[in-house]
């Protein structure tokens, strides 16, 4: 089966201070990948997604940028954080049947991220 | 371009009652899935149900059913017989045909179950 994890859990880091969160999807190959975030008590932004090794969209212009290193990894990064920067990451993957049926994303534990 | 409307911030229900969480869509793309997720307060983003576009019946899960009303562009979620550990975030989601699209998320209804 397929698992995703996500580290760390929690994050306390000082404005200015670089980020690195990763992802890693197990049990599939070339896994579209995707980074969400969540202000406190709001929906989902996406961030980022990869739909292969080196493939990365941005949606949101920001200070943070994404890599995939390698097919089932995934890394959000930042070279000086915000107080904006503070919330909830969640990495993401999709599941898509080509033989129709269940077709959606799972999400990994995510990572509280709080910039003081 | 692809919108998830959900037009309920927030709900309260008494336990054992049937919950219906609105959510309504828009798209030009000729099929599509939609899909709903449950987070709870610890935060993880679960998945509930499932909808194709070209799906023929409503998608049901246990307590939940998608009520899809596909000219209406409506794909509300029905909980059955609520339960307290019902209470949580509930967020309606859209993705386009291709494989490679990307889900587009609604804001989200907080359902509160009361004892």
């Amino acid at each position: 089966s397929q698992t995703i994890h996500q580290w760390p859990a929690t994050l306390v880091q000082p404005v200015g201070s670089p980020l690195s969160l990763e992802c890693t999807v197990e049990g599939t190959s070339n896994p579209n990948l995707y980074w969400y975030r969540q202000a406190a008590g709001r929906g989902l932004q996406l961030l980022f997604y990869s739909v292969g090794i080196g493939q990365i969209s941005s949606e949101v212009p920001q200070n943070l940028s994404a890599s995939r290193p390698q097919d089932r990894q995934f890394i959000l990064s930042s070279k000086k954080l915000l107080l904006s920067d503070s919330g909830f990451y969640l990495c993401a993957w999709n599941l898509y049947s080509l033989a129709g049926g269940l077709d959606t994303q799972y999400f990994g534990p995510g990572t509280r991220l709080t910039v003081l | 371009a692809q919108k998830i409307t959900q037009t309920q911030p927030g709900m309260f229900v008494q336990e054992k009652e049937a919950v219906t969480l609105d959510c309504t869509y828009d798209t030009s793309d000729p099929s599509y899935g939609l899909f709903w997720y449950k987070q709870p307060s610890s935060g993880e983003m679960i998945f509930l149900i499932y909808q194709g576009s070209y799906d023929q019946q409503n998608a049901t899960e246990g307590r939940y059913s998608l009520n899809f009303q596909k000219a209406r562009k409506s794909a509300n979620l029905v909980i059955s017989a609520s339960q307290l550990g019902d209470s949580a975030m509930y967020f309606c989601a859209m993705r386009g045909e291709n494989r490679d699209d990307k889900i587009i998320f609604g804001k989200g209804t907080r359902l509160h179950i009361l004892p």
